[in-house]
């Protein structure tokens, strides 16, 4: 199975910060990577998909990119509705897995 | 709109069976592959497995945890999805979620909780 690892696995930042978070994966998955934000008592939703692209309908300050093994998320200005757990999750190979999960808050 | 709605979660103990629905709406729910998910408290999301469209085949894939215990199917008539959920473990506890597709996830339901407890 194909492991993912987030860091940080939380952080905290103030409104208006630029926030990044990394995930990588145990092997070349190319650009298969999509990042999920949950908040507390909700589904997940999906912000990027394939890396690099925007879902309709996300806000752009949210992007995404790195292909292979390495990959970064980026807000690009931190909104308190950004609170969250944020997931990157590899769609190369079944089973289909998760990293961790990095938690958002703000300070 | 796409929605999709679980249910028959609930309290089990363990080795008993428990079967879920995933009831689809707002697209053609026979053209489109349905994944099952779960995350248990506290904890992160796992992939359970999922089930092609007919056009696939209908055939199944399940993570090594659940091969052999859990089994996927569909019913386009109905446009719904069931994970017939057998012998459970405690460690099955957790809030199962059903998505459209296999991958790149756009659309899940609200979950549906199950406990798998004595």
């Amino acid at each position: 199975d194909i492991q993912m690892t987030q860091s940080p696995s939380s952080l905290s930042a103030s409104v208006g910060d630029r926030v990044t978070i990394t995930c990588q994966a145990s092997q070349d998955i190319s650009k298969y990577l999509n990042w999920y934000q949950q908040k507390p008592g909700k589904a997940p939703k999906l912000l990027i998909y394939d890396a690099s692209n925007l879902e309709t309908g996300v806000p752009s300050r949210f992007s995404g990119s790195g292909s292979a093994t390495y990959f970064t998320f980026t807000i690009s200005s931190l909104q308190p509705e950004d609170i969250g757990t944020y997931y990157c999750q590899q769609s190369d190979n079944l089973p289909f897995t998760f990293g961790p999960g990095t938690k958002v808050d703000i300070k | 709109e796409v929605q999709l709605v679980e249910s028959g979660g609930g309290l089990v103990q363990p080795g008993r069976s428990l079967r879920l629905s995933c009831k689809a709406s707002g697209f053609t729910f026979g053209n489109y592959a349905l994944s099952w998910f779960r995350q248990a408290p506290g904890k992160g999301l796992e992939w359970v497995g999922f089930i092609r469209d007919k056009s696939y085949g209908g055939t199944t894939e399940y993570a090594a945890s659940v091969k052999g215990r859990f089994t996927i199917s569909r019913d386009d008539s109905k446009s719904i999805a069931y994970l017939q959920m057998n012998s459970l473990k405690t460690e099955d506890t957790a809030l199962y979620y059903c998505t459209r597709d296999t991958s790149t996830l756009e659309y899940w339901g609200q979950g549906t909780l199950v406990t798998v407890s004595s």
